[in-house]
């Protein structure tokens, strides 16, 4: 069975930093790409970020260019995402999916229940 | 606010047919596949269609999705209570980034 379990969520003052991990089960970790997805208060699915099996290609949403950074280490089975400079509008329920093979980085087949990240002083 | 329109709300009686549009651009829906997804309060989404059409395994076929141009559309027939949730329409860009519509709220009459 697929499992994906989010953790690292927390409050955190603006400008602070976070790492999320997420622990994938259930499936050959290496073999497919990941993504981050996230929800505001009240708002709707926004995608943050998604990496390649291999870590070679990663992708951003401008929200978080150059202030986050995906990562995974397919030994361990866990997908990262760094948050640096947070800012009031990355609080949110953050959460990591797994991608279908072969297919593009907004499909996706398992999502996990979210971690919540809340940036405020 | 979302590259991605889809209407806030929705409605239906239960056995009836609704139908959730998504409107995009020629760099996003009309350039690649759309997938639909379900979201239930305090869980992970659900993926309903993906490739435009497709159906994952054990997703009923009273769920179905098409695309024509830079527009696509999920329909519910046979609405059922456990039907209501939030819907979303999700693409990719080919400014290489992931869009999702801002959601549609289905409620069940």
């Amino acid at each position: 069975e697929v499992q994906l379990l989010e953790s690292g969520g927390a409050l955190v003052q603006p400008g602070g930093s976070l790492r999320l991990s997420c622990a994938a089960s259930g499936f050959t970790f290496a073999n497919y790409a990941m993504s981050w997805v996230r929800q505001a208060p009240g708002k709707g699915l926004e995608w943050v970020s998604g990496i390649s099996g291999s870590s070679y290609t990663t992708y951003y949403a401008d929200s978080v260019k150059g202030r986050s950074i995906i990562s995974r280490d397919n030994s361990r089975n866990t997908l990262y995402l760094q948050m640096n400079s947070l800012r009031a509008e990355d609080t949110a329920v953050y959460y990591c999916a797994k991608v279908i093979s072969d297919y593009n980085y907004v499909t996706f087949d398992y999502w996990g229940q979210g971690t919540l990240v809340t940036v405020s002083s | 606010q979302s590259v991605l329109t889809q209407p806030p709300s929705a409605s239906g009686t239960p056995g009836q047919r609704v139908t959730i549009s998504c409107s995009g651009s020629n760099s996003n829906i009309g350039s690649n596949i759309v997938n639909w997804y379900q979201h239930l309060p305090g869980t992970g989404p659900k993926l309903l269609i993906y490739n435009n059409h497709q159906r994952p395994s054990g997703v009923p076929d009273r769920f179905s999705g098409s695309k024509s141009g830079t527009s696509a559309s999920l329909a519910i027939s046979g609405l059922q209570s456990e039907d209501e949730a939030d819907y979303y329409c999700a693409t990719w860009d080919d400014s290489l980034n992931g869009s999702f519509g801002g959601g549609t709220k289905l409620t069940v009459l």
